[in-house]
């Protein structure tokens, strides 16, 4: 079936524009997660859905960055006033997390490169 | 929290031979620990994983150790192959924290033929 996807696939921005990136899970998934990946670094953790509840942010790095997933299945990412340090590489993953052995496998789709300049 | 160191950074092996990345964490609640390949541009693509309530696991080519005492685990990848070569990342969640992975910085693995 179709994996996770995600869109732009590529995105510049001028320093101080708003973006948003999208996040479409794989059906059927209840956990959604985003992560941020610097150039030659590993992804690092931004915020957490279960359904359309977001019950970890921990990770967001400044009040300029907000998800979303209203109805619990697809999911925003926006960033208001981007700034030249957003640039990176942002990951979303889902995962099916019902009972039973490895539901909580988790799935990437392909990012979204985020330039700012 | 969670704070996951990998090593190496990179590594260069001659095809057939095999390759052992190591990974270290600090939290002992920590269960689940999933590897990652990652080739360029593309998506982060599960490989293999273990939990805690054993130790060790294979999967073909590639198997993975986990010691618990010593909040260590290693991927194993035995006759590597040119397609092998990509950015390997390990990670540990704990259940209890909605599973979020926390990664290590990631091992360049080139496969020279």
């Amino acid at each position: 079936g179709a994996g996770v996807s995600q869109s732009p696939r590529y995105k510049v921005a001028k320093r101080g524009q708003d973006v948003a990136l999208r996040c479409d899970p794989i059906s059927g998934h209840v956990s959604l997660f985003w992560y941020q990946q610097a150039l030659g670094q590993g992804p690092e953790f931004l915020t957490y859905f279960q359904n359309e509840a977001q019950l970890d942010k921990s990770g967001l790095p400044s009040d300029r960055f907000f998800a979303e997933r209203p109805e619990g299945s697809v999911s925003t990412l926006k960033i208001q006033r981007t700034q030249q340090e957003d640039s990176a590489v942002y990951l979303c993953a889902s995962s099916l997390d019902l009972a039973g052995p490895s539901t909580d496998t988790q799935y990437f789709g392909p990012g979204t490169r985020l330039t700012v300049l | 929290g969670e704070n996951v160191e990998q090593h190496p950074s990179t590594l260069s092996v001659q095809e057939g031979d095999s390759a052992v990345i190591k990974c270290t964490y600090s939290d002992s609640a920590s269960n689940y620990f999933p590897w990652y390949k990652q080739e360029l541009g593309k998506r982060p693509q599960l490989i293999i994983d273990i939990r805690s309530n054993v130790g060790e696991k294979k999967d073909q080519r590639i198997a993975v150790t986990l010691n618990k005492t010593a909040k260590h685990f290693s991927l194993h990848i035995t006759e590597t192959q040119p397609e092998d070569s990509a950015v390997y990342f390990c990670a540990a969640s704990m259940e209890e924290y909605g599973n979020k992975l926390v990664f290590g910085a990631g091992t360049i693995l080139r496969v020279k033929s």
